[in-house]
């Protein structure tokens, strides 16, 4: 079945690392996006990418950085420079504009 | 600043009744309007969508009312379901060129039905 691979599911990081969350997709999407939940406060976009070796910020993209080497992969690095990483990561892909998003499950990511 | 902003917070609704949520947004550049059904430690999941030419869509339960001059859309649920217990988002997007796009999304609603 196609969709996107989200993992870890749970990911637990000591202050001043960084981790990479991972983001998988055999849609043969070209679009992928990181957003990222905090409880009443919606999605946010974090970083964005329309083809592979190219990619945006997002609103909140501080703290952050991505790659896009192949199509099917979007990994999400977070930085020590993220003062508040702890939140629900998503990550989404779409075929294109009118089309919506197909999200992964995602991953919760909790400093300790 | 490109916002969504979406009421109420949380709805109660008796099984059966109709549950409607509420959406405004102030750039007329967004171009296209999905909401997004999402449960506890889950992705959010399309659940229907509506282009703003359109002033109502309906796919089985669910209907989108849309007001281009208000810039207003709301989400309908009617014999509204225990199952249907979930948050809602709406959201917008907005051309960011090659034909792809991004979405502004509403704080969510979180909608309980009691049986």
């Amino acid at each position: 079945d196609g969709g996107i691979t989200q993992s870890p599911k749970y990911l637990f990081r000591k202050e001043g690392q960084n981790v990479t969350l991972s983001c998988e997709q055999n849609l043969n999407h070209d679009a992928m996006y990181w957003y990222r939940q905090d409880p009443g406060q919606g999605l946010r976009l974090i970083y964005y990418s329309q083809i592979v070796n190219d990619f945006q910020k997002g609103d909140i993209a501080e703290g952050y950085s991505v790659s896009r080497e192949k199509k099917e992969s979007f990994p999400l690095t977070v930085t020590s420079a993220q003062k508040n990483p702890t939140a629900f990561y998503l990550c989404a892909s779409s075929i294109g504009a009118f089309y919506g998003y197909t999200f992964g499950s995602g991953t919760r990511l909790t400093v300790v | 600043q490109q916002q969504v902003k979406q009421s109420p917070q949380s709805l109660i609704v008796q099984k059966g009744g109709i549950s409607i949520i509420n959406c405004a947004y102030e750039n007329t550049a967004f171009d296209y309007f999905p909401w997004y059904q999402q449960f506890p430690g889950k992705g959010p999941a399309l659940l229907i969508a509506i282009r703003p030419d359109v002033s109502e869509k309906k796919e089985g339960r669910f209907t989108i009312s849309f007001n281009k001059s208000a810039k207003q859309f709301s989400l309908h649920i009617m014999d509204s379901q225990p199952g249907d217990s979930a948050t809602y988002f709406c959201a917008a997007s907005i051309k960011i060129g090659s034909g792809y796009s991004t979405l502004t999304f509403g704080k969510g609603t979180m909608l309980l039905v009691s049986p």
